[in-house]
């Protein structure tokens, strides 16, 4: 099945920092979601984005499908960013079943 | 808008126990899921459901049964509860990613957290 590593795995941040995180896939895919889930469990949806860029606030994403990665930026972090971000695809052909890469831990600190 | 509901937010259980974790959406979604999710791990796939009557398998099914009587409801049926199916789960909805679908972004419910004991 396809395969889905997200970089890095952990990272600290003092509030205010930017931040970039990566995600990478190994086949075609027809959907990327990145989600952010919070201290108490919750899956947020940040960004529908098989192709392209969004941007949301201080948040924006892009994702390259043909070179198979996508990006999370994060700027002016606050400590409520804190938490895991997930990034989560389709493959192309498989119904919609979303396989999740294994997260990236952000910790903002004062 | 209530999204995907599930239902208990919180369950301990005895070895052997069954329970039947309930889901419920709201927006039509063709395609219902459920996910769990282990620690430091991200989610895997247990069951799925393209429609009404129909079901198949993920990534770990083993333990677990789905039906899919309705659109709006897909509930996930522990048989014989064990330790190792202490976890999170999640249960997600979209359309589906049939040929000229509309988008096929994933809505995810708040999630159960599980404990056998």
């Amino acid at each position: 099945g396809i395969q889905v590593e997200q970089s890095p795995p952990d990272l600290i941040l003092q509030e205010g920092a930017n931040s970039t995180l990566r995600c990478n896939f190994s086949d075609s895919v027809n959907n990327l979601q990145w989600f952010h889930q919070n201290p108490w469990g919750q899956l947020i949806n940040l960004f529908y984005i098989p192709s392209g860029t969004k941007q949301n606030g201080r948040l924006s994403a892009t994702t390259v499908a043909t070179e198979r990665y996508s990006l999370l930026y994060i700027s002016s972090s606050q400590t409520t960013d804190s938490g895991v971000y997930f990034c989560a695809v389709v493959n192309t052909g498989t119904a919609s079943k979303l396989t999740f890469g294994t997260g990236t831990r952000l910790q903002v600190t004062l | 808008n209530a999204g995907v509901t599930q239902t208990p937010k919180f369950q301990v259980l005895k070895t052997g126990q069954s329970m039947t974790l309930q889901c419920a959406q709201d927006m039509n979604h063709e395609y219902m899921s459920w996910y769990r999710q282990d620690p430091g791990m991200g989610l895997r796939l247990i069951h799925y459901s393209v429609g009404a009557g129909i079901t198949d398998q993920g990534e770990v099914p083993n333990g677990y049964n789905v039906s899919r009587s309705t659109t709006e409801d897909f509930p996930l049926r522990l048989l014989s509860a064990a330790p190792s199916q202490t976890s999170v789960y999640f249960c997600a909805s979209s359309y589906s990613s049939v040929l000229g679908a509309p988008r096929t972004e994933a809505f995810f419910g708040q999630g159960t957290r599980l404990t056998v004991v």
